[in-house]
């Protein structure tokens, strides 16, 4: 069963320093997300792109990230300058369409340690 | 009301029991709702999905969408061990937003 990979699964990072999450969604997937999940707290909404370009970023979503599909299969999460509070499991998801019913598939996810 | 809330639980049933999952919802939410699995230190796996009023069955789940009340639930029988993790109810926060937002979680433990 197509499944959406995440690389690497763990990152260590010293604060200040920018990090590159990769993901690669389904491939006949269209919508592509990126979520966040602070150890102990609930799966928190980044950002969603779809047609190449941001759909909706959250208020988490500042200047810091960005995100890119920088060809046709890699959907990469950049945060520039890390800071401590960014330490926390970040999931990539992708979904077939935009339909409300249809489920979103989640990857393993990215461990990110900012020491 | 927060857009998804569940109740905190934990929650721990005998194995073979049937398990009572509960998240309702505010005015907001979409009217579509997935739950989903989370094991410690892994990824949510998608469960099940639901959008219709009522009761939809696949295998040993059930989910259950009362819009009039606005609560969903998800029923787990004949519960094993291995069903032990936290579940996800999850909704697009309004009609027009593709993504998610998603409940605090049920810790569900299932004792042998």
């Amino acid at each position: 069963e197509p499944e959406v990979t995440q690389t690497p699964s763990h990152q260590v990072t010293q604060m200040g320093q920018e990090v590159i999450l990769r993901c690669v969604p389904i491939s006949n997937h269209l919508y592509f997300y990126w979520y966040r999940q602070i150890l102990g707290q609930k799966v928190e909404f980044l950002v969603s792109f779809y047609n190449n370009e941001i759909s909706e970023k959250s208020e988490i979503f500042d200047d810091q990230f960005s995100v890119e599909r920088p060809d046709g299969s890699n959907f990469t999460l950049k945060i520039r300058s890390t800071k401590l509070e960014d330490s926390a499991m970040y999931f990539c998801a992708s979904r077939v369409s935009g339909a409300s019913s249809q489920p979103q598939h989640f990857g393993d996810g990215t461990r990110l340690s900012i020491l | 009301q927060k857009e998804v809330e569940q109740n905190s639980g934990p929650l721990s049933v005998p194995e073979g029991a049937i398990a009572s999952l509960n998240c309702t919802y505010s005015d907001r939410v979409s009217q579509s709702f997935f739950w989903y699995r989370q094991y410690s230190g892994k990824s949510p796996e998608l469960i099940m999905s639901i959008y219709s009023n009522g009761d939809k069955e696949d295998g040993r789940f059930t989910a259950q969408l009362n819009k009039a009340s606005q609560y969903v639930s998800l029923l787990i029988r004949d519960s094993q061990p291995s069903d032990s993790a936290t579940y996800l109810c999850a909704g697009p926060p309004n009609r027009s937003a593709r993504q998610l937002t998603f409940g605090s979680g049920t810790q569900l433990t299932v004792l042998p």
